[in-house]
């Protein structure tokens, strides 16, 4: 592995059903994050975590859960997937703490697609 | 209100200059990043200003002024693979990122 995966990389899912969007670093860096990307939106934060065991709420984590069990990785789960959250979703990780930023370094993303 | 405002859309040609400006009002303010987006690619890290002024890097340079909540991206000498959205974020009071919807950057020959 080298930076950060993501997987999978595209997903087609039923309206209802349970979706769990892994994301993997290897650089060991201590914050990550989930952003969703819409056409015509900004990027817009789910998610994140500034340390293994603590994660936080961003701008919209309605309908979105996650955990933070160890530095390398950050799963999100979809409980009950609705077609608004058709989108595509990026993972990302920093070296940076609440206190202190640095850039962040961006997964490939996972095009999701819920019908 | 958090607000990041950058057009949407450009047009240049290739091998000359083309300036991307971005206005902010966020609650606090922790620095400025700009990143690059190729379609369908994830976005890649650019710049960072946290202090007012100039900061170059090769073709790219970035400026940034807090007291007017603007910053702009100069891209010299333009090249066809220059074709690409380029994002704006703002750190915030709680050191989280507030994204723009990003500038769509078209390169003419």
């Amino acid at each position: 592995i080298a930076g950060i995966t993501q997987a999978p990389t595209s997903q087609i899912l039923a309206a209802g059903r349970r979706m769990t969007l892994r994301c993997t670093q290897d650089m060991r860096h201590n914050a990550m994050y989930w952003y969703r990307q819409d056409l015509g939106l900004g990027l817009r934060l789910i998610h994140y975590s500034n340390t293994a065991g603590t994660t936080g709420k961003g701008e919209v984590p309605d309908g979105y859960s996650v955990s933070r069990a160890n530095t390398d990785d950050f799963p999100l789960t979809l409980a009950s997937a609705v077609p608004s959250q058709t989108s595509v979703y990026f993972c990302a990780s920093s070296d940076s703490t609440g206190t202190w930023v640095n850039e962040q370094f961006f997964g490939p993303g996972t095009r999701l697609t819920v019908l | 209100g958090q607000n990041i405002d950058q057009p949407t859309e450009m047009t240049a040609t290739e091998g000359a200059i083309v300036q991307i400006n971005c206005t902010y009002q966020t609650s606090g303010f922790n620095g400025l990043f700009w990143y690059q987006q190729h379609a369908g690619e994830a976005p890649t890290f650019l710049s960072y200003n946290v202090l007012d002024g100039l900061e170059e890097k090769g073709r790219f340079s970035s400026f940034l002024s807090r007291s007017k909540g603007y910053s702009y991206l100069l891209l010299k000498e333009l090249q066809m693979k220059d074709s690409a959205s380029y994002l704006c974020a703002v750190t915030d009071s709680n050191y989280q990122l507030i994204w723009g919807a990003g500038t769509k950057l078209i390169i003419k020959p």
